[in-house]
């Protein structure tokens, strides 16, 4: 069975602190993997994603997550967050099984930055 | 090239009413999804459709129907308002390929409350 594990469902942190939301999956076949951010009253937005190749990946918004494929991971990084950074944070899985392109979202984890 | 749209935006029912929650996309894509989003239990999927006239079950789908009489649409409906049916809707649609990597692109979200 496949799932997605968000371990923190909030996240407090201070203005250009670090930060790193956990995001743990579970598969039986090969995955790709994203992150979607939500801003209040917004829908979701992709933040990055991985497909194949570096397992580093980086966002335009100093965002990055590491694919660790041996303790099935992909968290969520940035070394200095911004008070625009509040906002909820998903993980998903997408996988191609029985024919159909299917995702799986984790419950999501509200970042919460404060000056 | 408005992306993902939904309407309405808000909506309020009493118990038993009806309503259908409209959603186009204008980016040709094939696949097309609606969830709903609760607090702490992130996206379920209701329904979900992999191209024109085709529509499935997802994971929550008792209490909704849906129709995809054109590529560009995607219609959920609720025949008989509960207010367990009280949420956050969101529509996605992706390309849908073969092969998994095909991120989903989301609208804005209905945010219907039934009482």
């Amino acid at each position: 069975a496949q799932s997605v594990t968000q371990l923190d469902s909030q996240v407090p942190v201070f203005e250009e602190a670090p930060v790193e939301l956990r995001c743990n999956y579970s598969s039986s076949v090969s995955v790709y993997l994203f992150w979607y951010v939500q801003y209040p009253n917004q829908g979701l937005q992709l933040l990055l994603k991985y497909l194949s190749g570096s397992t580093l990946v980086e966002s335009i918004n100093g965002f990055e997550a590491e694919f660790n494929k041996s303790q099935t991971s992909f968290h969520l990084r940035k070394p200095s967050v911004h008070i625009s950074d509040t906002a909820e944070y998903f993980c998903a899985v997408s996988l191609y099984l029985y024919n159909f392109n299917k995702f799986y979202f984790g419950s999501g984890t509200k970042l919460n930055v404060k000056p | 090239n408005a992306g993902v749209t939904q309407t309405p935006k808000f909506r309020v029912l009493k118990t038993g009413q009806s309503m259908t929650l409209l959603c186009a996309q204008d980016m040709n894509h094939e696949y097309m999804y609606w969830y709903r989003q609760d607090p702490g239990m992130g996206l379920r999927l209701i329904h979900y459709s992999v191209g024109e006239g085709t529509t499935a079950k997802g994971e929550v789908p008792d209490g909704y129907n849906v129709s995809r009489l054109k590529k560009q649409n995607f219609l959920l409906g609720l025949e008989s308002a509960a207010p367990s049916q009280t949420s956050v809707y969101f529509c996605a649609s992706s390309q849908g390929l073969a092969g998994g990597w095909h991120e989903q692109f989301f609208g804005p979200g209905t945010r219907l409350t039934v009482l």
